[in-house]
């Protein structure tokens, strides 16, 4: 059955303090993995599409990458303004209507 | 700028009345609509999908007669929840699939907080 998990589910970082959040997942045949940034009472925001292993793409202080099994999306030096809930989905080739997401990761960035 | 639109953002009515909320798509056609619901602290649960012109497809354990999809538009999706109860509060997002600019990718609307008393 194809499934997307995150980890961690919540994170914090200080202002400064790169990291990483992990989406794996399984999938019988990937089309596209998603990465989506979700603030609180908000709909998620489109961040990057990867369709295939060793992609990468990268936005401001964000770099996502996809292998096989799993993305990273890759923080550098946070700001309090990243500060959110990473979402990471999954759409398969034979069933693209569906889109597969994890639970997030909730990042906190103190100043 | 937001490629998805949603109205109302928040909307409080009375068990047993029904409410609609829209979803427009505003930079592209959008050949496939999604609606969804998610509880908080939790992540997003696909409802249904529908085509343009075509029946909505729902997914298991969502009641067709309870959550009303139309799809009237390539730019324009409605959820309408019937009756609605206490247990039917939630927040509900809608989706949109198109190109926009060359690229084909799914767009979220802002969300629907919806609470019934």
């Amino acid at each position: 059955e194809d499934q997307v998990t995150q980890s961690p589910e919540a994170l914090r970082l200080q202002e400064g303090e790169s990291s990483s959040l992990n989406c794996s997942y399984t999938v019988s045949g990937l089309r596209g993995l998603f990465w989506y940034r979700q603030d609180p009472g908000k709909g998620p925001e489109f961040l990057f599409t990867l369709y295939s292993a060793g992609e990468e793409k990268e936005k401001e202080r964000l770099k996502a990458t996809l292998t096989k099994k799993e993305s990273f999306l890759h923080i550098t030096a946070p700001k309090p303004e990243d500060s959110a809930t990473y979402l990471c989905a999954v759409q398969g080739l034979y069933n693209f209507n569906k889109f597969y997401f994890g639970s997030g990761t909730k990042l906190n960035v103190k100043p | 700028g937001a490629v998805v639109s949603q109205h109302p953002s928040r909307v409080i009515c009375k068990s047993g009345t029904s409410v609609k909320i829209e979803c427009r798509s505003l930079d592209f056609q959008a050949t496939t609509m999604f609606w969804y619901r998610q509880f908080p602290k939790q992540s997003l649960m696909l409802m249904a999908t529908s085509n343009e012109g075509s029946k909505a497809t729902y997914e298991q354990g969502v009641e067709k007669d309870k959550f009303l999809i139309n799809h009237a538009s390539l730019t324009l999706s409605t959820l309408t929840v019937t009756s609605a109860h206490p247990e039917d509060s939630s927040f509900y997002i809608c989706s949109a699939r198109g190109k926009n600019r060359g690229v084909e990718t799914q767009y979220f609307g802002p969300g629907t907080r919806l609470l019934v008393l």
